[in-house]
């Protein structure tokens, strides 16, 4: 079964503590690898894509990796104002079908 | 700024009744989508299109419609057949259906009293 999971489910950090959020997928013939921010009430904000495995994406606190399972989104010395839930989704197969994770909430304390 | 407009943000509806939620885009995007988004799960497709007058049922179609008369327009009315709307709607767009990232709007959250 094509499957996207995401983890952990919820993250609290200190602001300056840095660690990575997991996307383990298992689908066929991947096409592609989204990373977005959501806000609390408000539509999802793209990040990075990845296509293939090795590729790295970065943008300001944020790096975005990819193996041929899993993708990591590193944050690096987080700051409040990255809390927010990031989700990854999943683009495979011929038809372009496109499967979210369920998302990893991440709080960052001052 | 070219984006995507969705309205109402905030709606309430009695069981029984009708509701369209409204997707406007000026991205010149060819494909629109709708999802639906529960607490504690992955987004969900519920329709998509490709070009004008042309959609396709995602995972969860059942007891929802819409329409695409116009290339920035993608409205979804959610019926009285849906058993459990309650729920955030996200409309999205792309370039193109085969590639690309989707862009979303700001969601639109129905309630059903």
């Amino acid at each position: 079964e094509d499957q996207v999971t995401q983890s952990p489910e919820a993250l609290r950090l200190q602001e300056g503590e840095s660690s990575s959020l997991n996307c383990s997928y298992t689908v066929s013939g991947l096409r592609g690898l989204f990373w977005y921010r959501q806000d609390p009430g408000k539509g999802p904000e793209f990040l990075f894509t990845l296509y293939s495995a090795g590729e790295e994406k970065e943008k300001e606190r944020l790096k975005a990796t990819l193996t041929k399972k899993e993708s990591f989104l590193h944050i690096t010395a987080p700051k409040p104002e990255d809390s927010a839930t990031y989700l990854c989704a999943v683009s495979f197969g011929g038809a372009q079908k496109l499967v979210f994770g369920q998302g990893t909430r991440l709080t960052i304390n001052p | 700024d070219g984006g995507i407009t969705q309205s109402p943000k905030y709606l309430f509806r009695k069981e029984g009744q009708n509701v369209t939620l409204s997707c406007e885009q000026n991205l010149n995007h060819d494909a629109m989508y709708w999802y639906r988004q529960d607490p504690g799960q992955g987004l969900r497709l519920i329709y998509y299109s490709q070009i004008v007058n042309d959609f396709q049922k995602g995972d969860i179609a059942e007891g929802y419609s819409v329409s695409r008369e116009k290339k920035e327009s993608f409205p979804l009315t959610v019926t009285s057949a849906q058993k459990n709307p309650t729920a955030f709607y996200l409309c999205a767009s792309k370039f193109r259906l085969d590639g690309g990232e989707l862009f979303f709007g700001e969601g639109s959250r129905l309630t059903v009293l």
